[in-house]
Parts: C-alpha cells; sequence; structure tokens
C-alpha cells in the first residue's frame, strides 16, 4: 500500500481536551507534513516538519517527528468544536521514479464536542 | 502566499461524456504537479505525478488512457476524466511544488467535486 497510517482512525473528546494523532509511514522522507480537511472541502496545510526536526509548534499545535520509528505526531492543544474535521498526515517520500512526491496517511476524524 | 486554484470547484457530467480539471499555480512556477482522488470519508489517493514538459508518471492501478495528464507550461497541469463513468465519481485534488524547492509544502487546490450521472 503506498499510505502511511494514522491512528486512531477516529477520536471523539470533549472541548478543552487535548488530541493526539500518530502517523506512521514506511520509506525514508524529507519531510511531513499535516494537514487538516472538513467534510467535502479542500485541504488546509497546518504545518511542516522536516527529517532533520523533531518538534515544531505552531499556535495550538505540536507536531513531533521521531525518523527512527517513521512515525510522527500532532497534538491539539485545548480542542474546540471548530477543530472538528479530518486531520492527514503526508509524507515527502523518494520515490523509485527519482522524484519526491507526497503520500497521505489514511487520516484521523476528529469530532470535538462542545 | 503561493496559490494554486482549481477548476471547476464542482462537475457535473453525463456517463461517456469527457472532463477536464484545471490546476494553476497562480504565483509560483511548478515543475511539478500533483494529482489525487478521494473517496467518500477515505484518505487521498496519489494517481500520478505531473512533470511540465513531459509524461506524467502514473500511480499503480491507474488508467492513463481514462486520466489523461497534461503540463504543458509551468504553471498549468490538466486531469481529463475520458468516457466517464459513475464509478469515476469523486473528489479530485491538485498539488504543486514550487520550482527548484525540494524541502518545501506542497500547495493544494480546493478540489473538484465530479458527480457523473
Amino acid at each position: 500500500s503506498q499510505q502511511g497510517e494514522e491512528d486512531p482512525q477516529a477520536l471523539s473528546i470533549q472541548e478543552g481536551e487535548n488530541a493526539t494523532m500518530n502517523c506512521s509511514y514506511k520509506t525514508s522522507i524529507n519531510n511531513l507534513q499535516w494537514y487538516r480537511q472538513n467534510s467535502g472541502r479542500g485541504l488546509v496545510h497546518l504545518i511542516l516538519i522536516r527529517s532533520n526536526e523533531r518538534e515544531k509548534h505552531s499556535g495550538r499545535l505540536r507536531v513531533t517527528l521521531d525518523t527512527s520509528k517513521k512515525s510522527s505526531s500532532l497534538l491539539i492543544t485545548a480542542s474546540r468544536a471548530a477543530d472538528t474535521a479530518s486531520y492527514f498526515c503526508a509524507t515527502d517520500a523518494l520515490a523509485t521514479s527519482g522524484t519526491y512526491k507526497y503520500i497521505f496517511g489514511t487520516g484521523t476524524r476528529l469530532k470535538v464536542l462542545a | 502566499g503561493a496559490v494554486v486554484s482549481q477548476h471547476p470547484s464542482r462537475v457535473i457530467c453525463k456517463s461517456g461524456t469527457s472532463v477536464k480539471i484545471e490546476c494553476r499555480s497562480l504565483d509560483f512556477q511548478a515543475t511539478t504537479m500533483f494529482w489525487y482522488r478521494q473517496f467518500p470519508k477515505k484518505s487521498l489517493m496519489l494517481m500520478a505525478t505531473s512533470n511540465e514538459g513531459s509524461k506524467a508518471t502514473y500511480e499503480q492501478g491507474v488508467e492513463k488512457d481514462k486520466f489523461l495528464i497534461n503540463h504543458a507550461s509551468l504553471t498549468l497541469s490538466t486531469l481529463t476524466v475520458t468516457s466517464a463513468h459513475p464509478e469515476d465519481s469523486s473528489f479530485y485534488i491538485c498539488s504543486a511544488r514550487v520550482k527548484g524547492r525540494l524541502n518545501t509544502e506542497a500547495f493544494f487546490g480546493q478540489g473538484t467535486r465530479l458527480t457523473v450521472v
């Protein structure tokens, strides 16, 4: 399968709680990105983390990357109902063709209850 | 910031007809563009990688003759769904990488929802 895997597949939490999503991938990567998608809409870029970085922050978002374990996590702190969406990781991996391409994880559907 | 415009955002077509979707990088040059397909409540599956001036590289299982990709300029790539059938109904999204920059984000279009009736 070309895809990475994310867990959990679905997550339901109360407003104000933290939400953690994990992403695992299979090949060496150039960078990894997290995206958000509201139902039926396009993708919104959240954060990019490069292969030589271990942690990045952006507002209420915290992303970690462990290249030895080929995994990344996205933490959303103090969640809000408006954070309800699907979240995907995308890895920028070197293909056999010699070019880099983005492969998406299976996604986590987050529901934040007010 | 870098903007990728995808057109149309929604299209309904009859079975057997062809539909063209455009992906434009508005304020940057994109050597490489990617086309993805997303089924309801599923993730995005990479269909093909489009390089300016050369043939697209298709992922395994994607029909080249059904999904024609053209990348005629550094700011435009098109995906044509030929002889569309209801099973081709899906959400199609393109993305573009800035020319000459590898270690950066890909910019995504807003997607095209195709419904074949």
